[in-house]
């Protein structure tokens, strides 16, 4: 059964950039998309972007699309989401969650999420 | 972008009763690419229904999920003390994936 492991929570100040890690254990990724979901403290679910690791093509949501980069390294069973320009609302929980079927994108597994706080 | 409404925000109902949830969505939903997701404190969310009715591996058979088209419905059938928790809705049918605001089942 794979699971997803995540890094661990971070504290950054406005401006700096923060990347945070999601590997599969127990297993691959295989041909499944993993995604990356935001929430922010007190509020619902946000879908940010997603990747096939088995190609490295990455799609993202609007609003991420200029300081959101996912990347990921097949050999390592391992998907990466850095964001950049950090402001304080950027302060959130973010999940990692892959699909639970190839090509469709309902969010079957879900990592343990990585909380990070942007403060001066 | 797609649009879901949850309502209501939160549902205040006793163990053993019935709950019933509602998604709307401001576009039809093409395919029935609907999901619901119970989430609780400190916790990930965890996927209960995709494709608007289909239980994911594991879901009790009390959780059901119905609709088509704009309106979709969660129905808990018996509330058990581990059901109160926060429920999304999400579409997949039209990126970007989208989810409705929640909906807050709490013990009356």
């Amino acid at each position: 059964q794979v699971q997803l492991v995540q890094s661990g929570a971070e504290g950054k100040k406005p401006g700096s950039s923060v990347k945070v890690s999601c590997k599969a254990s127990g297993g691959t990724f295989s041909s499944y998309e993993v995604s990356w979901v935001r929430q922010a403290p007190g509020q619902g679910l946000e879908w940010m972007g997603g990747i096939n690791p088995m190609f490295g093509t990455a799609n993202y949501a609007q609003k991420f699309q200029d300081r959101l980069t996912i990347t990921a390294d097949a050999s390592s069973n391992t998907v990466y989401m850095e964001l950049s320009s950090l402001r304080s609302d950027d302060t959130a929980v973010f999940y990692c969650a892959r699909e639970v079927l190839v090509h469709y994108p309902a969010f079957g597994i879900w990592g343990q999420g990585t909380m990070v706080t942007v403060s001066s | 972008e797609f649009v879901l409404t949850q309502s209501p925000g939160t549902l205040s109902l006793s163990p053993g009763e019935r709950a019933t949830l509602s998604c709307r969505a401001s576009q039809s939903v093409t395919s029935n690419y609907l999901a619901w997701y119970q989430q609780k404190p400190g916790q990930a969310p965890r996927l209960l229904i995709y494709g608007a009715s289909t239980r994911a591996t594991g879901i009790p058979d009390r959780f059901s999920g119905s609709g088509s088209g704009t309106d979709f419905t969660l129905t808990i059938s018996r509330l058990e003390p581990e059901d109160f928790a926060v429920y999304y809705c999400q579409q997949y049918s039209r990126p970007p994936v989208t989810f409705g605001g929640g909906t807050k089942v709490e013990i009356k």
